[in-house]
Order: structure tokens, then C-alpha cells, then sequence
């Protein structure tokens, strides 16, 4: 089964950028990455998806080198209010099943 | 568009008793999962269900059990409580059921077993 591993938590200050890995050494061939975030007591939300190199959206990017055994998920220019955990999602291929890792807390100061 | 709505967002139950949680998805999507979420474990998926089929299962007994409606609302039930079912419970809905398909969490159920 393919597993996550984030670091638990990591610390960052307003206005710079914050890069968080993800390991996910046997992720299988059709596998996607996505990564969520979430605030307590809320359900997750979508951040950004995908399958190789680099997509970039309005709030994040996500680089994914050419093996796909990691991704970094890229926050640029973090506020207070991005203080959350960061999920990366791997789906198994063939059972459609869903395995959140155990999430990075990221906590933004001043 | 409106988002996942699950119900109700609070539940007090006691150990034996037994639970339904209710969860609308996106209008016009067709798959749903449910997820429960605790300090210790953190989030561990249920079930998935879609077209009222389930899909896929995760490694809860048989306690946990779930149905999915032809509006594809769905439904799971926790039969005899016990405390350590006390938990947030989320469900996501999806388009379909593909590997790429993004799930939208609703905001949950949070469940506390006394």
C-alpha cells in the first residue's frame, strides 16, 4: 500500500514561502497526488492535484519529480490564516482507496 | 452551488446506543466517502460508495456500516457504540469514483460517545 510521510510540523513567519515534502515511496504508475488543507474542526479542502512535474494554481504549487516518490507542495508568501495541516493524498490505484497521511501542522506567526 | 452538507453537526450518544449520520453531496455527484477523524489516528477512511454500490471498504468492523440512496445522498450507521467511536466524522463527494476525481469534504459530524 502506498504511504505518506510528511514532517509533523513546521513553523514559518508572514510573507515568506513555505515548502512542505511529502514521501510517498511506492506510489503505483496511475496514482495521483493531492495535497489538502485543513483548519479545525472543518473537513479538508482541496488544494491542488497532480501527476507529475509541476502544476501551479492560485494558491499553491506542487512540484513532483521524475521518479514521483515525493512531491513538494510550495505556499508562497504565507499569512496567519494558512496556519492549518497539510494532507498529501495518495490514491491507490485499482481500489480507489484513500489513505491521508498523519498531515504537517503548519503554524505561521507574525 | 451549494457544498457537502452533513447532519446533524453535534451528537451526544451514550455506549450501545446506535447512530445514523446523514450527508448530501455536491449536486451531480455520484460518489461518496466517509472518513472518521480522531486526535489519535487521525483520518482513517470508511467506505466509499457510488451509483448506491459500495466500492471500497477500510479497515473498520462491521459496526460501521453505510448506504448510498439513488439521489446519491447517503447514510452511515454506527451500531453499538463504544467510547472510543467518539470521533469527527467527515464525508467527501466526488464526480465519480476515478483515481482523479477530487473530494469535497463537508464540515462534519462530531460524534462524542459517553
Amino acid at each position: 500500500l502506498a504511504k505518506t510521510t510528511q514532517p509533523i510540523s513546521m513553523d514559518s513567519y508572514e510573507g515568506q514561502e513555505v515548502n512542505i515534502t511529502c514521501s510517498h515511496n511506492n506510489i503505483a504508475t496511475n496514482d495521483y497526488i493531492t495535497w489538502y488543507q485543513q483548519f479545525p474542526s472543518q473537513g479538508p479542502r482541496f488544494i491542488i492535484q497532480g501527476y507529475k512535474t509541476k502544476v501551479t494554481n492560485e494558491v499553491a504549487s506542487l512540484f513532483i519529480p521524475a521518479d514521483r516518490k515525493s512531491s513538494t507542495l510550495s505556499l508562497p508568501r504565507v499569512s496567519l490564516s494558512d496556519t492549518a495541516v497539510y494532507y498529501c493524498l495518495v490514491a491507490l490505484t485499482g481500489g480507489f482507496k484513500t489513505i491521508f497521511g498523519a498531515g504537517t501542522r503548519l503554524f505561521v506567526k507574525a | 452551488k451549494a457544498g457537502v452538507t452533513q447532519t446533524p453537526r453535534y451528537l451526544i450518544k451514550t455506549r450501545g446506543q446506535q447512530v445514523t449520520l446523514s450527508c448530501s453531496p455536491i449536486s451531480g455527484h455520484r460518489s461518496v466517502s466517509w472518513y472518521q477523524q480522531t486526535p489519535g489516528q487521525g483520518l482513517q477512511f470508511l467506505f466509499e460508495y457510488f451509483s448506491e454500490t459500495q466500492r471500497n471498504k477500510g479497515n473498520f468492523p462491521g459496526r460501521f456500516s453505510g448506504r448510498q440512496f439513488s439521489n446519491s445522498r447517503s447514510e452511515m450507521n454506527v451500531s453499538t457504540l463504544e467510547l472510543g467511536d467518539s470521533a469527527l466524522y467527515l464525508c467527501a463527494s466526488s464526480l465519480a469514483n476515478r483515481l482523479e476525481d477530487i473530494q469535497y469534504f463537508g464540515a462534519g459530524t462530531r460524534l462524542s460517545v459517553l
